[in-house]
């Protein structure tokens, strides 16, 4: 089955700096999806990406689909402590709407 | 738009009880709901597919008899978690439609 991987799994960032988290599936996905949980919470959903070499931005967030739509990054820029929580990328089944979830990077901020 | 709402939102139970969580979609309807477990510092793992009118679809190694899942209209689902124990602890997630607009989470802990 599919499998969709994720690292880093842990992500300590100094506030203001920059990261990135990696996903890689398995197969090609249709589309890739990102979420970000805040400790406690539920994942809310950030975006989705569906054309080879997409890119979206969201304020100080940048997201990236792979040309071959098997991997995708998340890179935040100028880390801020609200930017806290875990993010999970998430891709489709082939022939279904099943989500196959990432084991997420969970950011923490030191000020 | 697309909102869905779970209920109860936490849930202490005592082992070998049952209990029933419940899933909505308020603002449109939803042939399709899912159910995911997320263990505390895990991803979410889907459970199961609620088919509204239809037998649910459960993921290998989630065992159908234990995990009851109802979806008898299109705007909620139900999970029972029947004989609870200990193990069941976790949080329960639901979500709905094609987009899986994701419910706020049910937190389940068995004493």
């Amino acid at each position: 089955g599919q499998q969709v991987m994720q690292i880093p799994q842990y992500q300590h960032v100094q506030e203001g700096e920059d990261f990135t988290t990696y996903c890689n599936s398995s197969t090609t996905l249709s589309n890739i999806q990102w979420y970000k949980q805040r400790p406690g919470g539920h994942p809310v959903f950030l975006i989705q990406l569906v054309k080879s070499g997409e890119v979206k931005k969201q304020k100080r967030l940048t997201f990236q689909f792979g040309e071959a739509k098997k991997n995708s990054s998340l890179h935040i820029t100028a880390t801020q402590t609200t930017d806290v929580g875990t993010y999970f990328c998430a891709g489709p089944g082939a022939n279904d709407y099943k989500l196959s979830f990432g084991a997420g990077t969970t950011v923490t901020v030191r000020a | 738009g697309a909102v869905v709402s779970q209920h109860p939102s936490w849930v202490i139970c005592k082992s070998g009880t049952s209990v029933k969580i419940e899933c909505r979609s308020l603002d449109f309807q939803a042939t399709t709901m899912f159910w995911y477990r997320q263990f505390p510092k895990q991803s979410l793992m889907l459970m199961a597919t609620s088919n509204e009118g239809s037998k649910a679809t459960y993921e290998q190694g989630v065992e159908k008899d234990k995990f009851l899942i109802n979806h008898a209209s299109l705007t909620l689902s139900t999970l029972t978690v029947t004989s609870a124990h200990p193990e069941d602890s976790s949080f329960y997630i639901c979500s709905a439609g094609d987009e899986q607009y994701f419910g706020p989470g049910t937190r389940l802990t068995v004493t």
